[in-house]
């Protein structure tokens, strides 16, 4: 089984503030997605990443995959509130039907 | 509306009463799974299937079982649960699971506890 990591697993900002969390891994994945889940709901897709170095914005939010397709990053500006969640991070392997793999998420707290 | 349908939403039984978590997507999606959330531990995928009659073993498939007999329908059955199966229980489904794109819609989840 390929192994997500992400880092820190738990973050508490105050609104307004700037963050960066980070997701890795040993192994090499053909893409990868970031998620987020609110309490009581299932989680949501917020991006796909495919090519090495790829950058991608959503508002306020910039999702970077690393060149070696092994990690990932999300930066938040501004922080607010409402980005408070489970951030999970995905790995779409090549293995033959598993093809999404988790990581533990990191949850963030933005205080107002 | 395009979604994933989980039931029940929160179940409370007992040691070794069997019982089956409902799941269903209106979204003709080849690829289907469930996951169990634990803290600290995120998603763990328990079994999935590819395509109708098509199942398969996950991370950590001990002690369930799920059939495909049609598309939108994937049920997750435990047959004699236990204490250890308290969690979070996520259906989700995806086009393909062959399109590396492919997006998981997830259910709402369902809250287990065995006691």
């Amino acid at each position: 089984t390929q192994l997500l990591e992400q880092s820190p697993q738990f973050l508490s900002i105050q609104e307004g503030e700037n963050l960066t969390v980070y997701c890795n891994s040993s192994s090499v994945f053909s893409s990868l997605q970031w998620y987020r889940q609110e309490p009581g709901e299932g989680p949501v897709l917020l991006v796909t990443v495919v090519t090495g170095g790829e950058v991608k914005k959503l508002k306020r939010l910039t999702f970077q995959f690393g060149d070696a397709r092994k990690d990932s990053s999300l930066h938040i500006t501004a922080a607010q509130p409402g980005d408070t969640g489970l951030y999970l991070c995905a790995g779409v392997g090549n293995n033959y039907g598993q093809n999404f793999v988790f990581g533990p998420g990191t949850r963030l707290s933005v205080l107002p | 509306e395009a979604q994933v349908t989980q039931n029940p939403r929160y179940l409370i039984t007992v040691t070794g009463k069997k019982l089956t978590v409902t799941c269903s997507q209106n979204m003709n999606h080849e690829y289907m799974s469930w996951y169990r959330q634990d803290p600290g531990l995120g998603l763990r995928q328990i079994y999935y299937s590819m395509n109708v009659e098509v199942t398969d073993k996950g991370d950590v498939p001990e002690g369930y079982k799920v059939s495909r007999k049609e598309k939108r329908n994937f049920p997750l059955i435990l047959e004699s649960p236990s204490p250890n199966q308290t969690s979070l229980y996520f259906c989700a489904s995806s086009f393909s699971s062959t399109v590396l794109n492919t997006e998981a819609f997830f259910g709402q989840g369902t809250r287990l506890t065995v006691v």
